[in-house]
């Protein structure tokens, strides 16, 4: 079992529709990370969490300590959305960072 | 700079040789990683710099695999005899602080061993 788990693999969703992004981890962590890869390869950093919820525009992050749990939630989706979410987890200990497989959203217009 | 910066964008390279990759930070960042992705593959964490220091260094994959850091700025990622499963986008990422702050990526260099 994968110390990140990410699901769904894939998600197609129409314009405008609400989407969600889960990821559960097994081991204790200091920060959350929400990554966004579009096809050309670039990586850009969505939301930094520690505890609680963030908001950015469309975007919204939420974390679970307690339950080991975050999710990442797009409002109005966008086909401009279309790209791999990656959650990716800094652990307790310090050592690395550890990345879960990602999550492939299609929007269709 | 104004972002992460890595050179070479792209290299090829043939099976065997050395080859050294470089990432520059946003300045002020203390702390500086370095990742892999190869071709439809989730990322991968290789090593990370807090100032100069590689607290860990085992997700490097191989001791043919070296990195350094000085001046708490440039990161270089050496690469000797090189093999063909190291073909990869490298990507560099630096933030403020270890594990608190925000992470900003490089465009990646893409190796490709022949």
């Amino acid at each position: 079992k994968n110390e990140v788990e990410q699901s769904p693999q894939n998600l197609t969703a129409q314009e405008g529709e609400f989407i969600t992004i889960n990821c559960s981890y097994s081991v204790g962590i200091s920060a959350l990370h929400w990554l966004q890869q579009h096809p050309g390869g670039g990586i850009v950093s969505l939301f930094m969490l520690s505890s609680g919820k963030k908001k950015h525009g469309r975007l919204i992050a939420t974390i679970n300590i307690q339950e080991k749990h975050s999710s990442l939630h797009i409002t109005a989706s966008h086909p401009r959305d279309s790209a791999v979410y990656i959650c990716a987890v800094w652990g307790a200990s310090g050592s690395r960072l550890t990345f879960g497989e990602g999550t492939q959203l299609t929007v269709n217009p | 700079g104004a972002g992460v910066s890595q050179s070479p964008s792209n290299k090829v390279t043939e099976k065997g040789k050395d080859v050294e990759l470089r990432c520059d930070p946003i300045s002020g960042h203390t702390a500086l990683y370095w990742y892999r992705q190869r071709l439809g593959q989730g990322l991968e964490f290789l090593i990370y710099f807090q100032g100069n220091s590689a607290p860990d260094k085992s997700g490097l994959p191989s001791d043919r695999f070296s990195a350094e850091r000085t001046g708490e700025s440039v990161s270089t990622l050496t690469i000797q005899r090189t093999q063909q499963e190291d073909s990869a986008v490298y990507l560099c990422a630096s933030s403020l602080s270890v594990d608190t702050g925000e992470l900003f990526f490089g465009e990646g260099s893409r190796l490709t061993v022949l």
